[in-house]
């Protein structure tokens, strides 16, 4: 079966803590992507990851293809990062398609 | 840009009825995917359409759903009859180039179905 988890399911910091957020994948995949969601529902995508590094502002994300797993790291944090991070795979299996399938996000509450 | 557009925000209506959902995908971008999120099951992936054709319809739960896209400025999903079960949040995304590039999403449409 092919499945994403995320850990941890909720993380509460202080601001300023370095958090980080992971993401593990059953199966080989072609692309991986990190989406925010906000408080108040809407939903942004962070990144889309095929391989190694990027990094936008205080956001860093990783993705190790050998291992099947993926870290999103917060840098800094700050109370507006308070959010559910969500991370969705396309797995290279032809039998999937083109279908993402989600974790189950990770609940963030950065206090200040 | 005004980014993508969905209508409308928010549907209550009763079992059985009739529920059109409407989205406008941000310009220029050939990707729409409509999504839906429960509490139970999370997002989900409903239906994926490149170049106004729908690529991977996989993700529709049943017949009772239907989406279409007439142009590359519009998208409807519809669901005919609507059951309690199908309340949910729908979001509608649009990106250049596929499941491999940045999806911008819509705010969604709130349904509940009584």
């Amino acid at each position: 079966k092919n499945e994403v988890e995320q850990s941890p399911q909720n993380l509460t910091a202080q601001e300023g803590e370095f958090i980080t957020i992971n993401c593990s994948y059953s199966v080989g995949i072609s692309a991986l992507h990190w989406l925010q969601q906000h408080p108040g529902g809407g939903i942004v995508s962070l990144f889309m990851l095929s391989s190694g590094k990027k990094k936008h502002g205080r956001l860093i994300a990783t993705i190790n293809i050998q291992e099947k797993h993926s870290s999103l790291h917060i840098t800094a944090s700050h109370p507006r990062d308070s959010a559910v991070y969500i991370c969705a795979v396309r797995w290279t299996i032809k039998a999937a398609g083109n279908k993402l399938t989600f974790g189950g996000g990770t609940r963030v509450l950065v206090k200040p | 840009d005004a980014g993508v557009i969905q209508s409308p925000r928010h549907e209550v209506t009763e079992m059985g009825q009739e529920v059109t959902l409407r989205c406008k995908p941000i310009s220029g971008h050939n990707s729409l995917f409509w999504y839906r999120q429960t509490m139970m099951r999370g997002l989900e992936l409903l239906i994926y359409f490149n170049n106004n054709v729908p690529i991977d319809d996989s993700g529709m739960p049943e017949d009772r759903f239907s989406a279409k896209m007439p142009n590359a400025s519009f998208s409807t999903l519809k669901i005919q009859p609507s059951e309690p079960r199908d309340s949910a949040v729908y979001f509608c995304a649009s990106s250049w180039g596929g499941v491999y590039e940045t999806q911008y999403f819509g705010p969604g449409t709130r349904l509940l179905v009584l």
